[in-house]
């Protein structure tokens, strides 16, 4: 049964900071991997998704990578704004004909002025 | 603006009280879905919809009972809810056509914020 994990649960970091937030899945048998932002009370805005043959996505300050071997997403933040706090999701598509994602339980991000 | 629009965004209700949520979507997908989100715990998926045809319930409770007339359009019909029901409802679409690339990414409204007392 597929897993997914994000740790840390949450990170401050102080502004300008590059950082980067984990994702583990317990099985490499993948179809893609998407990134989500969420802020409080709101729904999910789709970051990045990563298909299987892919090794990595960028857009803007951010960038993904993915490396089904060993199981981890990365997502990477460069020169962190006070507007990147937010709680940052990713889900797992285990195959193209399933309705399932499987999502992990967020970070929570806070980047201090 | 994702292209998913849930109504109303807030919501408080009695236990004996009907009510609807409603989610709408303009991007041309065939599936649609209803989340769950509580606090601290990971999205519960609890219903999808593939072309108006009902391919996923997730055990849920009989109190939630869902409704798609059309790929555009999602429901959730309401009753006799419990106060541990209360959570932000998220409705999601996305495409399944196998056959195009960039399928299978997830969009999501803006949820619908539910109180049960």
């Amino acid at each position: 049964k597929q897993e997914v994990t994000q740790i840390p649960a949450a990170l401050s970091v102080p502004e300008g900071e590059n950082l980067v937030l984990n994702c583990s899945f317990t099985d490499s048998a993948i179809y893609n991997l998407q990134w989500f932002r969420q802020d409080p009370g709101k729904g999910l805005t789709s970051l990045l998704l990563i298909q299987s043959s892919q090794r990595e996505q960028t857009s803007g300050r951010l960038n993904a990578s993915l490396d089904k071997s060993s199981g981890r997403s990365t997502l990477y933040i460069a020169a962190s704004q006070p507007g990147d706090s937010a709680t940052y999701l990713c889900a797992v598509k285990e195959g193209p004909g399933t309705y399932k994602y499987i999502f992990g339980t967020g970070t929570r991000l806070k980047v201090l002025a | 603006e994702t292209g998913v629009t849930q109504t109303p965004r807030h919501l408080v209700m009695g236990m004996t009280n009907k009510k609807s949520l409603k989610c709408e979507q303009h991007l041309g997908h065939n599936a649609m879905y209803w989340y769950k989100q509580s606090a601290k715990k990971p999205l519960e998926l609890m219903f999808v919809y593939n072309f108006k045809e009902q391919t996923e319930n997730n055990s849920v409770p009989s109190r939630f009972s869902p409704e798609c007339p059309n790929s555009s359009h999602l429901f959730l019909h309401l009753h006799t809810l419990q106060p541990e029901d209360s959570a932000l409802y998220l409705c999601a679409s996305s495409r399944t056509d196998v056959s195009a690339r960039g399928t299978g990414e997830l969009f999501f409204g803006e949820g619908s914020r539910l109180t049960v007392l």
